[in-house]
């Protein structure tokens, strides 16, 4: 089982302010990195799938970069807004079986107006 | 297209009760897995399913059990709940082998409580 870090825990910021945060992994046996975006009481939504060193991924405000041989990716949310506030989880992919994906336990964004 | 469907979407169970909830898929999905969500947790993986009459522990599967007698469906039984178990539960299936950067597909939750 991979063991996944993300930081900061949480994370408070005003509307405007720019914010990232970081999903660490085990470098070796890596297959694909998953980000999702979790709000409350909803199902979590899929952001990215990132799976070659040096991906980066973008949509809309929210983007990603992915650095497989030192095991990390980043999140990036330009200018954040009410509506951004969610745990972010990351998901390291060690084979190509997706039904084990082992989640990291999220980092909590609050975006004030 | 209804995707990853989950009931009941909220439960009250006593302490020794059983109960199975549903999952169903119809995206002709290989892999199924079941999830729960505490707070300060994440999602932690319960049982995963690669295809159908194939099944596999996750992270936290004790207390649990799973079968897989179909490609749409994946049933998860409690079999003796316990207050530990009070939790919010979600569904996720994927496609199979061969498809690199596969997206996971999450029902909607099931929110159950043990008293």
């Amino acid at each position: 089982i991979l063991n996944v870090e993300q930081s900061p825990q949480s994370l408070h910021v005003q509307e405007g302010d720019s914010t990232n945060f970081t999903c660490s992994f085990p470098s070796s046996n890596f297959y694909a990195l998953h980000w999702y975006r979790w709000e409350t009481a909803k199902s979590p939504e899929a952001l990215f799938v990132m799976t070659l060193n040096g991906d980066e991924k973008k949509k809309g405000r929210i983007s990603a970069t992915l650095n497989t041989k030192e095991g990390y990716s980043y999140l990036y949310i330009k200018g954040s807004q009410p509506e951004d506030s969610a745990t972010y989880l990351c998901a390291p992919q060690g084979s190509s079986n997706t039904g084990k994906l082992i989640f990291g336990q999220g980092t909590t964004l609050q975006v004030k107006p | 297209n209804a995707g990853v469907t989950q009931t009941p979407k909220f439960q009250v169970l006593k302490t020794g009760q059983s109960m199975t909830l549903q999952c169903a898929q119809d995206m002709n999905h290989e892999y199924m897995s079941w999830y729960r969500q505490d707070p300060g947790m994440g999602l932690r993986l319960i049982h995963y399913s690669v295809g159908a009459g194939i099944t596999d522990q996750g992270e936290v599967p004790n207390g649990y059990n799973v079968s897989r007698s179909t490609t749409e469906d994946f049933p998860l039984r409690l079999l003796s709940a316990a207050p530990s178990q009070t939790s919010v539960y979600f569904c996720a299936s994927s496609k199979g082998q061969g498809y690199s950067g596969n997206t996971i597909y999450f029902g909607e939750g099931s929110w159950l409580t043990v008293v």
